[in-house]
């Protein structure tokens, strides 16, 4: 079975903190995307990498970074934490850059930000 | 207007009964087309893929309509375990790469 792994379920971190959410997946995915949702607003995507070191943003990428320096490994980094940001992230990977392929989640990091 | 539209619901139907999700969408090249299921505190899971003549797994009917560029999940003789978020998913190409967009996700709760 495909694993994709969050590093923390719950997590509590001040404003202005630096925050890093990591992700593993362990299929060898090309594919790593992360994902906030929020009540009334579904899922939204932050930034995707489809390849090591590659990056591209979400429809929602400010306040936000991310690294991919191993092809198993996709971490969101928030720069400065704030409560804005107090969210559900879910990090998803898939197979191919070609998009028809099944998505697997994470279970989720909820983020509170006070 | 939003990539993917779906009605948040909730859809609350009687134990047996026959419910319909719509999901439009207005990338006309979008290519690839899914329904996840979504439980309530846990991480989504592909319910199944939307094929373009149609497709059915057991009680669930997923349906493909280009033209009018929406998709339609159909669950017969709902369960109480049905009860859940659905999420319909629409990939496009993003500059040469597949983008994926998750619909708001409709809720359904099935009563005894």
């Amino acid at each position: 079975d495909v694993k994709v792994t969050q590093s923390s379920r719950y997590l509590v971190k001040r404003t202005g903190e630096k925050v890093f959410l990591e992700c593993v997946q362990d299929m060898d995915h090309e594919n790593m995307f992360w994902y906030r949702q929020d009540p009334g607003l579904g899922l939204r995507l932050i930034y995707f990498s489809y390849d090591v070191k590659m990056k591209e943003k979400g429809d929602i990428p400010e306040g936000y970074s991310v690294s991919r320096e191993k092809k198993e490994r996709f971490s969101l980094i928030l720069e400065s934490a704030s409560t804005n940001q107090t969210s559900m992230y879910l990090c998803a990977s898939s197979i191919s850059k070609r998009g028809n392929t099944e998505a697997f989640f994470g279970q989720g990091t909820r983020l509170t930000v006070v | 207007r939003k990539e993917v539209e779906q009605d948040p619901g909730p859809f609350n139907v009687p134990e047996g009964a026959t419910v319909a999700f719509n999901c439009t969408y207005s990338n006309s090249a979008s290519q690839s087309f899914f329904w996840y299921r979504q439980d309530c505190r846990k991480e989504p899971k592909l319910l199944m893929s939307v094929y373009s003549s149609g497709n059915e797994d057991g009680r669930f009917t997923a349906q493909l309509n280009r033209a009018s560029q929406y998709i339609s999940l159909l669950i017969r003789d709902s369960k109480l375990s049905d009860s859940a978020t659905y999420l319909c998913v629409v990939t496009s190409n993003s500059g040469g790469y597949q983008k994926v967009t998750f619909g708001i996700g409709t809720k359904l709760q099935v009563i005894p």
